[in-house]
């Protein structure tokens, strides 16, 4: 019962390109969240929102978007593909209801050429 | 910006020995949660902590809080290899929408 999905497993995409990945859970939770994780960086938190068309920026917004136009579905956009985005990103959602622990989805591992 | 600190940053222990990993922060947190991610995989979410001192069990596995909130453990009583992975201490900024600020984490090995 999968209940944060995430659309792509694996992505190659080249420089420059407009890129979305995109996040869907069927908790009914109000927060959702994207990190990147790299290998010695542990996770960080690019955006986040914690209502429908809110958005507030985490810790490295620069080179990334977010767009959340349904409760359910978490978009993370970047604008012009580098090759410094080349990471593991990964979405997650949370409830006040369920005390704020999280639900990741599977991850989608981006390689930009 | 709220930080904590886990170490260590690598175990490596034989099967049957004891792990534990330390998360410390300069600041009282409100409350810390727990996450294993196993090798490959997703973290997923193991607990959460709330009150000073506060000792919480699943099995082997034993989470404290300390008395004065700024530090937690996780203790591992004889290690199984389906205990391999990452574990990471994260705590909750309630005022920020519920976020999380993920500690480095601490990569647990064993050796069977």
């Amino acid at each position: 019962d999968v209940k944060v999905t995430q659309s792509s497993r694996y992505l190659v995409k080249r420089t420059g390109e407009k890129v979305f990945l995109e996040c869907v859970q069927d908790m009914d939770h109000e927060n959702m969240f994207w990190y990147r994780q790299d290998p010695g960086l542990g996770l960080r938190l690019i955006y986040f929102s914690y209502d429908v068309k809110m958005k507030e920026k985490g810790d490295i917004p620069e080179g990334y978007s977010v767009s959340r136009e349904k409760k359910e579905r978490f978009s993370l956009i970047l604008e012009s593909a580098s090759t410094n985005q080349t990471s593991m990103y990964l979405c997650a959602s949370s409830s006040r209801r369920k005390n704020y622990g999280y639900t990741f989805g599977s991850g989608t591992r981006l390689t930009v050429v | 910006g709220q930080q904590v600190m886990q170490i260590p940053q690598y175990q490596h222990v034989q099967e049957g020995e004891d792990f534990t990993t330390y998360c410390n922060s300069s600041t009282t947190l409100s409350n810390i949660q727990w996450y294993k991610q196993r090798p490959g995989g997703h973290p997923v979410f193991l607990i959460q902590l709330v009150k000073s001192g506060e000792v919480k069990k699943q099995k082997r596995l034993t989470f404290q809080f300390g008395e004065a909130k700024k530090n937690s453990s996780l203790h591992i009583t004889a290690t199984q290899t389906t205990d391999v992975g990452t574990y990471f201490c994260a705590p909750l900024l309630y005022n920020q929408g519920g976020k999380l600020i993920f500690g480095q984490g601490t990569e647990l090995s064993v050796k069977p």
